[in-house]
């Protein structure tokens, strides 16, 4: 199984500010990596899927990058309804899917 | 548009069968490259993939519950149905079904099911 490990746990920032979550998986994913938002009480909504590619109807602010082992996402600059969890998930290693255990960021 | 609605019971009873049934509408999975996903969610937790029927009725499970998932689809009614035997409390989550591309990632999602595992 591939293990996802998403830092920080928590990114306590403000509005505006620049976020940097990171994803490292235990082995090779290539770019098979996507990265998910969640609110409370909501379903996961895809956000980045190939490592870098926006989903349909994702702000620009929404960036994601890197291959292999290490991955990135980037929100550029933070609305309020940014305020989430965010998890990353892997397709490598098929069928045995996987997530991280997720990064809050919270309103600091 | 592509919507996605779990349904089932929110409690079952420790060692009973769970069967859970995900009703959509946007999509068919008759079309070629389409699939439907299982995932779940126990509370406070991360999320965790279950299950994928494809439109060829090719079907895949998590290996660490493999022996207990068994996931089938009605085309007609635009329905894939899940079922876990010997439910445990540990099985206590949000369960959600998502359609999911060929070579692709769960995109729409249901709204989740919480199924409590309680005696």
């Amino acid at each position: 199984e591939i293990v996802l490990t998403q830092s920080p746990a928590t990114l306590s920032l403000s509005p505006g500010e620049r976020a940097t979550l990171s994803c490292r998986a235990s082995q090779s994913v290539s770019s098979y990596l996507a990265w998910y938002q969640q609110k409370p009480g909501q379903a996961p909504r895809l956000l980045i899927y190939d490592a870098s590619n926006r989903a349909t109807g994702i702000p620009a602010r929404f960036s994601g990058s890197g291959s292999g082992t290490d991955f990135t996402l980037t929100i550029s600059s933070l609305e309020p309804e940014d305020f989430a969890v965010y998890y990353c998930q892997q397709r490598s290693n098929w069928p045995q899917w996987t997530f991280g255990q997720g990064t809050k960021v919270e309103i600091k | 548009q592509v919507t996605l609605r779990e349904s089932g019971p929110a409690l079952v009873k420790p060692t009973q069968t769970l069967t859970l049934t995900c009703t959509f509408s946007g999509f068919s999975l008759s079309t070629s490259g389409m699939c439907v996903s299982w995932i779940r969610q126990p509370p406070g937790k991360a999320l965790e993939w279950l299950a994928r029927i494809d439109w060829d009725d090719d079907k895949y499970y998590s290996t660490s519950l493999k022996t207990r998932l068994t996931i089938s689809k009605d085309t007609s009614k635009n329905q894939v149905v899940l079922t876990m035997t010997n439910m445990d409390p540990v099985d206590t989550a949000t369960y959600y079904c998502a359609r999911t591309p060929l070579s692709g990632y769960p995109d729409y999602w249901g709204q989740g099911t919480l199924v409590t595992v309680s005696s």
